[in-house]
């Protein structure tokens, strides 16, 4: 079993929609919680990490950890065609652990 | 330069052939990982650096696969006697220090193809 689990997709949404992407993990101790943000033909950059439980907001983005169910997602709010990418859920350390990815595609 | 610089960024080789990657880490990073991305997948991990020793190699596929990082900075990723299932991305990664929440910064990757 891999160590965190991703929502495949691919996902394709028009302009201004909220997108809603989802991880869960399997080990209980993990503390970190990071999404990673993939353009295609490059490599990943870090989008947001998380800390424990609870939501983290960084403008259009918000990352939600539900230790308890062994859960997170990503929300982008007012999608924007920018924001067409691969998006990774990654736990840390020091080595990272990602989920397969998924493609979003944000329609003009 | 300001960002991990992997070279070369695409490379076609012939079944059987050696292959090896390099990698250049941001300046006075410590830690150094390398990754194996194929198609529609995320990275899977391979190896990591902290300056010139390499804790976890655990990643490897198999023994043809190599990796060194002899001076603490620059890496080189050796393939041997290449196979068709190696065609991917390699990816390498760098950070500061080796904790939690350190942010890893990835270069572009070299594409590599078995033919």
């Amino acid at each position: 079993q891999k160590e965190v689990e991703q929502d495949p997709g691919p996902l394709s949404v028009p302009e201004g929609a909220i997108v809603s992407l989802n991880c869960t993990y399997s080990n209980s101790a993990f503390q970190y919680f990071m999404w990673y943000r993939q353009y295609s033909r490059k490599g990943p950059e870090l989008l947001m990490y998380t800390y424990s439980s609870g939501n983290k907001e960084d403008g259009r983005f918000t990352a939600q950890v539900d230790k308890s169910s062994k859960y997170i997602s990503l929300f982008i709010r007012d999608s924007q065609p920018s924001d067409s990418a691969t998006y990774l859920c990654a736990i840390p350390p020091p080595q990272l652990s990602f989920g397969a990815g998924t493609t979003v595609t944000v329609r003009a | 330069g300001a960002g991990v610089s992997q070279s070369p960024r695409y490379k076609v080789a012939k079944r059987g052939q050696d292959v090896a990657l390099r990698c250049d880490p941001i300046s006075g990073h410590v830690s150094l990982f390398w990754y194996q991305q194929a198609l529609g997948q995320g990275p899977e991990f391979l190896t990591y650096f902290q300056n010139e020793a390499q804790l976890d190699k655990s990643g490897l596929p198999s023994d043809r696969f190599f990796a060194e990082r002899p001076e603490g900075s620059v890496s080189t990723l050796k393939i041997q006697r290449t196979q068709q299932e190696d065609s991917a991305v390699y990816l390498c990664a760098s950070s500061l220090d080796p904790g939690a929440d350190t942010e890893a910064f990835f270069g572009q990757g070299t594409r590599l193809t078995v033919v």
